[in-house]
């Protein structure tokens, strides 16, 4: 089975460009999470959703992120403009309830994004 | 709030030796308790997990205990190979129906021949 494939796995741009970072679940994954990682702050969460509805934004940088999920098959992670310091791996995840509530979650192999 | 708290690598090992990752936590109520492994260039996947005081979780020669009355949960190994290097995290949930993680921010360990 396939597992969580995002895309691209690595991205190089300039400050003030538009990035976009791409995730198809697992099938029949009703959560999907938004992960970056960083040397300095570990991974952090920063938006999940559930049944394609966001459920917690709060780890959302700024305005200059968004996040979208128009079908149970596809998540974007948009920022625009981007910085320097938005440089980081970003990993989409997906889970799916189970009876105790407290399901694995699934990564990809992340989006190294790098901005200059 | 929750939160995660892991020892500081890098931890070098050579093969054969006994892994101990330490882990404690702060959380309300009952979380569950997890560790995940990330490998050279791959995300996280769960290596194991536990979900209730005095449980323990184990995979691949790994086991944690989850103690509640130290809120730890350590992650050992008796006889580490040079495939376990890799970044170790240690991470709980909220429970109950609330899917979100926190992680600690990662131990790396290297095992050499």
């Amino acid at each position: 089975d396939a597992g969580v494939i995002q895309s691209p796995r690595h991205e190089v741009t300039e400050m003030g460009q538009e990035v976009t970072l791409r995730c198809k679940p697992i099938s029949g994954h009703d959560y999907l999470f938004w992960y970056r990682q960083t040397m300095m702050r570990g991974l952090e969460l920063l938006i999940y959703f559930n049944n394609n509805v966001p459920i917690d934004d709060s780890g959302m940088p700024e305005d200059r992120f968004s996040a979208k999920m128009p079908n149970a098959s596809f998540s974007t992670l948009k920022i625009q403009p981007s910085e320097p310091r938005d440089s980081a791996v970003y990993f989409c995840a997906s889970s799916f309830r189970t009876r105790r509530g407290t399901g694995e979650l699934f990564f990809g192999e992340g989006s190294r994004l790098t901005v200059l | 709030g929750n939160s995660v708290t892991q020892m500081e690598g890098p931890v070098t090992l050579s093969e054969e030796a006994f892994l101990t990752i330490n882990c404690t936590y702060t959380a309300t109520g009952y979380p569950s308790l997890f560790w995940y492994v990330q490998y050279p260039g791959e995300g996280l996947q769960l290596l194991l997990k536990a979900t209730k005081a005095d449980d323990k979780g184990s995979n691949k020669g790994f086991e944690a205990t989850y103690r509640k009355e130290t809120t730890s949960f350590h992650l050992e190994k008796g006889s580490v190979q040079v495939s376990d290097s890799a970044v170790y995290f240690c991470a709980l949930s909220s429970g109950g129906s609330n899917y979100k993680l926190t992680f600690g921010k990662g131990t790396l360990l290297t095992v050499n021949p």
